[in-house]
């Protein structure tokens, strides 16, 4: 089955920890996102890949990092400079993250991060 | 930047009832909408979507409808089952440095047998 999994699906930080969420992709997408889902509100952009060994800041990089170093994989780091980082993350991923291109993106069922 | 705004936080219907949740947004630029439903502790699915060159597409008891003029588009589920019951939420896509969705704050819909 193609999909989008996200690992672990629970994470527990304790303070000044930097801690790496999974996400992995077989559909052979192009583009990746990192969103983050705070009770009450929408989703709100991490970082994007639109391709392999390049990504962007999103609306909300300050305190995480991102590699792309595989088409499939797309792991994000919570630094301890993030200081408020308890929240649902959710990966997501489409087939061509190109301007104009309009694909629809897909997402994994998340990881929910909390601080011991 | 783009801003989408989303109505109403909650609704309640009665089973069998039609469900309409709008959503309004400030970029013209703007010219994607997709609609994703998200249950408990999933991650959200995409539902419908539209571009900005139609203004209605359906999808059994699933439409949405857009008004560019208006900048609003809105999801309306009719003959609903407890099944439909979840988090929607709406987004928009300005495509002008790359393929960003901004998203509404969400709608919790219960549907009630």
């Amino acid at each position: 089955d193609g999909g989008i999994t996200q690992s672990p699906k629970y994470l527990f930080r304790k303070e000044g920890q930097n801690v790496t969420l999974s996400c992995e992709q077989n559909l052979n997408h192009d583009a990746m996102y990192w969103y983050r889902q705070d009770p009450g509100q929408g989703l709100r952009l991490i970082y994007y890949s639109q391709i392999v060994n390049d990504f962007q800041k999103g609306d909300i990089a300050e305190g995480y990092s991102v590699s792309r170093e595989k088409k499939e994989s797309f792991p994000l780091t919570v630094t301890s400079a993030q200081k408020n980082p308890t929240a649902f993350y959710l990966c997501a991923s489409s087939i061509d993250g190109r301007v104009g291109s309009n694909q629809p993106q897909h997402f994994g069922d998340g990881t929910r991060l909390s601080i011991l | 930047g783009e801003n989408v705004e989303q109505h109403p936080s909650t609704l309640s219907v009665q089973e069998g009832d039609s469900a309409v949740i709008k959503c309004t947004y400030s970029d013209s630029a703007s010219n994607y909408f997709p609609w994703y439903k998200q249950e408990l502790g999933k991650g959200p699915q995409l539902i419908i979507d539209i571009r900005s060159n139609v203004g209605e597409k359906k999808d059994q008891r699933i439409a949405v409808t857009l008004n560019k003029t208006a900048k609003h588009f809105s999801l309306h589920i009719t003959e609903t089952q407890p099944e439909d019951s979840a988090v929607y939420f709406c987004a928009a896509s300005e495509d002008r440095v790359n393929e960003k969705l901004t998203f509404g704050t969400g709608t919790r819909l219960t549907i009630i047998p």
